[in-house]
């Protein structure tokens, strides 16, 4: 199984503030990474799918990028909602993984 | 607008079978490139995916639980199910369905809100 290590496990942020998180693959996935939000009661939604590209509804301040095995996740300026979990996901080979999640919270 | 919701026993005993149901709407399993997926997360933990079913009847399961595992659909009636054979107290997690629409790109595009499922002697 293809493992993804995210980091950091949490993170510390003020509103405003331009924050990444990173995700590392054990090997190779071709740019298959998705990213995923979870809310404290346990909503879960889509932000990025193919890396790079923008679910719709989700708002411009996230985006993505990476290549190989790096990939990243980056909200431009923290809004009040962005305090969640967040989790990457390879489906570049089976089973699919995820990342252990990135916990932001507000400092 | 596209809805899933998770049902299942709330609470069973080791060595018993756990069988979900996802009831969703808005779209059809019966749809070229929809499928369904099923996705547990132990509380505080993170994210493990078991199993998808594809509109073409095609079934993937997580290898590391493939023997417990059984993942189908009803089409008439907008469902899918998975059972998970011979649970002991690691299987106890909180349940998730997900739409999947390969037509654009292999993610889960919609999501259930969970149902808890503990399992306990």
């Amino acid at each position: 199984d293809i493992q993804m290590t995210q980091t950091p496990s949490s993170m510390p942020a003020s509103l405003g503030e331009r924050v990444t998180i990173s995700c590392r693959a054990s090997q190779g996935i071709s740019n298959y990474l998705n990213w995923y939000q979870q809310k404290p009661d346990g909503t879960i939604k889509p932000l990025i799918y193919y890396t790079s590209n923008l679910q719709s509804g989700v708002p411009s301040r996230f985006s993505g990028s990476g290549s190989g095995t790096d990939y990243s996740l980056t909200i431009s300026s923290l809004e009040p909602e962005d305090f969640a979990m967040y989790y990457c996901q390879q489906y570049d080979s089976s089973p699919n993984t995820f990342g252990a999640g990135t916990k932001l919270e507000l400092k | 607008q596209v809805t899933l919701k998770e049902s299942g026993p709330g609470i069973l005993q080791p060595s018993q079978t756990l069988s979900l149901t996802c009831t969703f709407s808005g779209f059809s399993l019966s749809t070229y490139g929809m499928g369904v997926g099923w996705i547990r997360q132990p509380s505080g933990k993170g994210l493990e995916w078991l199993a998808n079913i594809w509109w073409d009847d095609d079934k993937y399961y997580n290898p590391s639980l493939k023997n417990r595992l059984t993942i189908s659909k009803d089409t008439s009636n907008n469902q899918a199910f998975l059972k998970i054979t011979n649970v002991d107290t690691a299987d106890t997690a909180t349940y998730y369905c997900a739409r999947i629409n390969d037509n654009n790109s292999y993610y889960f595009d919609y999501w259930g809100q969970g149902v808890m499922v503990t399992v306990s002697s």
